[in-house]
């Protein structure tokens, strides 16, 4: 069965870095989003993506963040300069149709910013 | 904004038994979808149900089944005859009609006793 398959599962960084979150979503999907979840707290939308462009994204998503579809067939989440709280876990998912609410999720990236 | 609540942060079972999870939420829409996704120890969520609020009839997927009150904006999961494999993190999800973006509840962690 086509999964979404995200890299790294794990990845730490120092304050101030930047990092490029990296998922491979369903070929044949549309639609593509950026989750995150911090420890102990709720899955949170941060933004989706559709016909090269952001379609829609949440007050989390400030200019630090940016996605890209760089190449029509992976998806990156960056943040420009790391800060102690975007560590997280961060989950890609994609779908076929935005309306239905049916996402494809990754294992998702445990991100560590120390 | 909408929000969504579980109350319930752990929940046991044991096998071959049913069990419900509770779900509460707050909106003012009328047009929006619920959702229960399962997040098993191998991280990925997956959808297990889904339920438009324009359908009066609970939706129903093989052992799992809701209970969508719509009034008291209610949306508990039960699943019958419990297996092993049920074990996993249960999110509910709230999606509004024209939004790509889902609201999740805090989860609650199933165990299933042998």
């Amino acid at each position: 069965e086509p999964e979404v398959t995200q890299t790294p599962s794990h990845q730490v960084t120092q304050m101030g870095q930047e990092v490029i979150l990296r998922c491979v979503p369903i070929s044949n999907h549309l639609y593509f989003y950026w989750y995150r979840q911090i420890l102990g707290q709720k899955v949170e939308f941060l933004v989706s993506f559709y016909n090269n462009e952001i379609s829609e994204k949440s007050e989390i998503f400030d200019d630090q963040f940016s996605v890209e579809r760089p190449d029509g067939s992976n998806f990156t989440l960056k943040i420009r300069s790391t800060k102690l709280e975007d560590s997280a876990m961060y989950f890609c998912a994609s779908s076929e149709v935005a309306e239905w609410g049916k996402l494809f999720f990754g294992s998702g990236t445990q991100l560590s910013v120390l | 904004a909408q929000t969504v609540t579980q109350s319930q942060p752990e929940m046991s079972v044991q096998e071959a038994e049913t069990v419900t999870l509770s779900c509460t939420y707050d909106t003012s829409e009328s047009d929006y979808y619920l959702f229960w996704y399962k997040q098993p120890p191998s991280r990925q969520m997956i959808l297990v149900i889904r339920q438009e609020a324009y359908k009066q009839q609970n939706a129903t997927e093989n052992r799992f089944s809701v209970n969508f009150q719509k009034a008291a904006k209610s949306f508990s999961l039960k699943i019958s005859d419990s297996q092993l494999g049920d074990a996993a993190m249960y999110f509910c999800a709230y999606k509004q009609g024209g939004s790509e973006k889902l609201v999740f509840g805090k989860g609650t962690k199933l165990t299933v006793n042998p």
